[in-house]
């Protein structure tokens, strides 16, 4: 079965600092995708970003950057120069194939930047 | 466009009522899901809806239902509430069924069971 841990539960950081989260997956399907979500208080989930188990490229958007290592089976995730609006809990999520009944998240990393 | 809506944001019940939450996708969108969030389970897949028909359904027991209306507006139902029922439950839309990543979730409704 498909397993996400995000063994860091919760990181506080000073403003201005680098953060990154990490994720690891177990899997033995050949294609899936790997998903990161911001939750802030307000609850909503907010999709971040989706990568396809295909597709190794790191990507850089603003301040947010995702190293995806098929070879340690990890999917990170680096918040640059933090913000205060940055806290929130992130979630990393397996998908395999497709539909909201294949999505699997992992519990969590709770992130405070502290002004 | 407005986003995903859930109402109500709040509820307090007692064990062994039955709750009624509701949501209402995005303009457009015809696919809902919902997912419950506790702090022991973490997030799991409840149920999803597109056109009026449940697709999939997760690994809850049979007092959590579901239903969607014409408009796609969705409500869940949880029948002889127990006390770990208690949770956070999220709404997501999507235009189409397996658009994970294009569905926009709802604030969600906090459900507490005394």
């Amino acid at each position: 079965a498909q397993k996400v841990t995000q063994a860091q539960t919760e990181i506080s950081v000073v403003e201005k600092e680098d953060v990154t989260l990490d994720c690891v997956y177990e899997t033995r399907d050949t294609t899936y995708y790997l998903f990161w979500y911001k939750q802030p208080p307000s609850g909503e989930l907010v999709f971040l970003i989706r990568r396809n188990s295909f597709d190794e490229q790191n990507e850089i958007s603003g301040r947010y950057s995702w190293n995806f290592q098929k070879s340690t089976s990890s999917f990170n995730f680096t918040i640059t120069a933090s913000q205060v609006v940055d806290s929130a809990v992130y979630f990393c999520a397996y998908e395999k194939g497709t539909g909201a009944n294949n999505l699997f998240f992992g519990t969590g990393t709770r992130l405070t930047v502290i002004p | 466009k407005a986003g995903v809506t859930q109402t109500p944001r709040y509820l307090i019940k007692t064990r062994g009522q039955q709750v009624t939450l509701s949501c209402s996708p995005i303009s457009g969108h015809r696919s809902v899901s919902w997912y419950q969030q506790t702090p022991g389970q973490g997030l799991q897949f409840l149920f999803e809806y597109f056109s009026e028909t449940q697709r999939n359904k997760g690994n809850f027991p049979g007092r959590f239902s579901g239903r969607q209306f014409s408009n796609s507006r969705s409500e869940m139902n949880v029948s002889t509430l127990e006390l770990g029922d208690s949770a956070l439950y999220l709404c997501a839309s999507s235009s189409q069924p397996g658009d994970t990543d294009t569905q926009y979730f709802g604030p969600g409704t906090r459900l507490t069971v005394l």
